[in-house]
């Protein structure tokens, strides 16, 4: 059974830093890697789609690797603002009978 | 290009009840999957509709069901209410099964069991 691990669970920083959020998952076969935001109280906002035949994805200040044969992503989020502050879900795809398989989040808090 | 539209937004219902839940994916879009989020537990997996077929279904009792219409639409339904199903029903949608190409969630139904 997949398993989606995310760390860390909460992250409180100071506007402009660069920061990394981890993914990892126990099952290398899969499909892709999503990683969405979450506002408190609304749906999902997908952020970046990762093939698993591609490393790596990029949209603004948002880069996001994979590395599928150790079951490691990692969200990179450069330059830091307020408005950047959600909570982070990174989810994986295996094609298979059990849709997406989604860690718990890391939240996020992003200090003026 | 309008988004995944989930209706209604809010819902309370009380035990013992059964509640119909409506999602319209993007265009174009012919599967639709629906996700329970609470916060014990997080996002689990429902089950998932494609082309009006159901494809996978997660691990969740008969009393939560669905399907999926000719124009894509697709309906979930809850019965015989318990206080453990309130929680966000979040839907989304993709344009092939099993998320081949990612999926566009909606902004989800909050349901209140009391």
């Amino acid at each position: 059974k997949q398993e989606v691990t995310q760390i860390p669970a909460a992250l409180s920083v100071p506007e402009g830093e660069n920061l990394v959020l981890n993914c990892s998952f126990t099952d290398s076969a899969i499909y892709n890697l999503q990683w969405f935001r979450q506002d408190p109280g609304k749906g999902l906002t997908s952020l970046l789609l990762i093939q698993s035949s591609q490393r790596e994805q990029t949209s603004g200040r948002l880069n996001a690797s994979l590395d599928k044969s150790s079951g490691r992503s990692t969200l990179y989020i450069a330059a830091s603002q307020p408005g950047d502050s959600a909570t982070y879900l990174c989810a994986v795809a295996r094609g298979g009978a059990d849709g997406l398989t989604f860690g718990k989040g890391t939240h996020l808090i992003i200090q003026p | 290009k309008a988004g995944v539209t989930q209706t209604p937004r809010y819902l309370i219902k009380t035990r013992g009840q059964q509640v119909t839940l409506s999602c319209s994916p993007i265009s174009g879009h012919r599967s639709v999957s629906w996700y329970q989020q609470t916060p014990g537990q997080g996002l689990q997996f429902l089950f998932e509709y494609f082309s009006e077929t159901q494809r996978n279904k997660g691990n969740f009792p008969g009393r939560f069901s669905g399907r999926q219409f000719s124009n894509s639409r697709s309906e979930m339904n809850v019965s015989t209410l318990e206080l453990g199903d309130s929680a966000l029903y979040l839907c989304a949608s993709s344009p092939s099964p099993s998320g081949g190409d990612g999926y566009t969630f909606g902004s989800g139904t909050r349901l209140t069991v009391v």
